[in-house]
């Protein structure tokens, strides 16, 4: 079965580089027709996709973050990463990542990690 | 963007009511909908895709329906373990966008 996990800093200051890692375990990262994605939640936005990544590297940003995002996959080590800069404190959120899964017309975030609290504080 | 728009944002039904939410989609986004069951402190957990399709594992008095741009989601007799926030998702146009969700209280 697989699972996916976050890890990275709980508490990030403002200006500087927001990294958080996604472990993904139960299976292979470069299996089957799935990206590899991360969605943040705000009390205030609700639930925002950043982007995704998929097995070949290949990359879909949110315009509103794409000045500032970068995904990263990592097929040896069965992980995959995001790089947010120039955070604020309107990046505080909790951040997840997600299989997500695509077959034909079907599109779905079927797995998701359990979230990570991140804090844009100095 | 494609925005999604839920309603209602909150909701308080007694157990064994049935329950509907909808999500209305800023354009035509064919059935390219999925909906997802957030329980407190967790992550969200994917009941509906495709508009109309049951994910497996899923209770069957959960339902949707629809297409274009009106979305229909439906617990056929509310239960208490269903308390949550649900979402509406779009995936016809990047950026993939949610709803705001709807928070489903038991009165």
């Amino acid at each position: 079965q697989v699972q996916l996990q976050e890890s990275g800093p709980g508490l990030v200051k403002p200006s500087q580089t927001l990294s958080l890692t996604c472990n993904v375990s139960g299976g292979s990262i470069s299996s089957g027709f799935y990206y590899c994605s991360w969605i943040r939640q705000t009390a205030g936005k609700g639930l925002e996709w950043i982007g995704r990544i998929y097995t070949s590297g290949s990359t879909n940003y949110n315009p509103s973050l794409k000045s500032r995002v970068s995904i990263s996959i990592d097929t040896s080590k069965n992980q995959f990463s995001l790089k947010l800069s120039s955070v604020t404190a309107a990046d505080t959120a909790v951040y997840y990542c997600a299989r997500e899964y695509q077959l034909l017309s079907t599109d779905v975030f079927d797995i998701w990690g359990p979230g990570t609290m991140v804090t844009v504080s100095s | 963007d494609i925005q999604m728009t839920q309603s209602p944002s909150s909701l308080s039904a007694s157990v064994g009511d049935r329950v509907t939410i909808t999500c209305q989609a800023s354009q035509d986004i064919s059935n390219y909908l999925n909906w997802y069951q957030q329980k407190s402190g967790k992550a969200p957990k994917l009941l509906i895709y495709d508009g109309s399709n049951l994910e497996t594992g899923v209770p069957s008095r959960f339902s949707g329906s629809g297409s274009g741009t009106d979305f229909t989601f439906t617990i056929s007799s509310l239960q208490p373990e269903d308390i949550a926030t649900y979402y509406c998702q779009q995936y016809d146009n990047l950026p993939i966008t949610f709803g705001q969700g709807t928070r489903l209280e038991i009165k």
